[in-house]
């Protein structure tokens, strides 16, 4: 069964990097994904496709401080240079065999 | 630039049909290559696939919802609908239009519409 994996939050202080991961389940994990973010109060916002060998392209708009890589079954995504506005829920997604997946989301919290 | 716009009640009773419409604007809905989204989000939780129709008129559904769900595309007006029959509580969500989009087995959502909150309750 294709599921995603995510922790429920993460931290880091203004000004730094912080890394979200999504784990794609066994079977899985040459599986490309998407990421998306959703600041408090508004809806969903496409940030950037992943590929299993690192690859990513950004959607419009999205500043270079967000960035993706992948390792095995695993796809981060990489915000550099937090600003206050970064405090988001931050999704990954993927499909397989038509039927579409979201993670759990993951909570940052920006100190 | 390609927006997307929720529209229906707010409150649906009880085991009732929920529905929901979706328009585009800035670009025609009868373009190739699309796949014409709906999804949800229970308050304070995550977001939930509900389905989708392809441009063809091909559809998917999350199989916790298929027996419920119906999406369809009316191209004259641009626009795509949510049918959702025999509503409970547990349906009260906010619920997101969006434009699916395929390319070499990546699939993503962009854009998303605002959302429209619709609670069920008598």
């Amino acid at each position: 069964q294709l599921v995603l994996t995510q922790s429920p939050s993460a931290s880091a202080s203004l000004g730094a990097s912080v890394k979200v991961t999504c784990t794609l389940s066994s079977g899985h994990s040459s599986y490309a994904i998407a990421w998306h973010q959703q600041q408090p109060e508004k809806g969903p916002r496409y940030l950037m496709k992943l590929n299993s060998d690192g690859s990513h392209s950004k959607g419009d708009g999205i500043p270079d401080r967000f960035s993706g890589s992948s390792s095995g079954a695993e796809r981060y995504l990489t915000i550099s240079s937090l600003q206050s506005e970064d405090e988001a829920d931050y999704y990954c997604q993927t499909w397989g065999t038509g039927i579409v997946v979201f993670g759990g989301g993951t909570k940052l919290t920006v100190l | 630039q390609v927006q997307l716009q929720e529209s229906g009640p707010g409150l649906v009773k009880p085991s009732q049909t929920l529905s929901l419409t979706c328009t585009v604007s800035g670009g025609s809905i009868s373009s190739g290559g699309y796949y014409w989204s709906w999804i949800r989000q229970h308050p304070g939780k995550g977001l939930e696939w509900i389905g989708y129709i392809y441009y063809s008129g091909s559809t998917y559904y999350n199989p916790s919802l298929k027996s419920r769900v119906t999406i369809s595309v009316d191209t004259s007006k641009n626009q795509f609908s949510l049918n959702l029959s025999s509503v409970t509580a547990a349906d009260t969500a906010v619920y997101y239009c969006a434009r699916g989009v395929e390319m070499a087995t990546i699939f993503w959502f962009d854009p998303w519409g605002q959302g429209t909150l619709v609670t069920v309750s008598s």
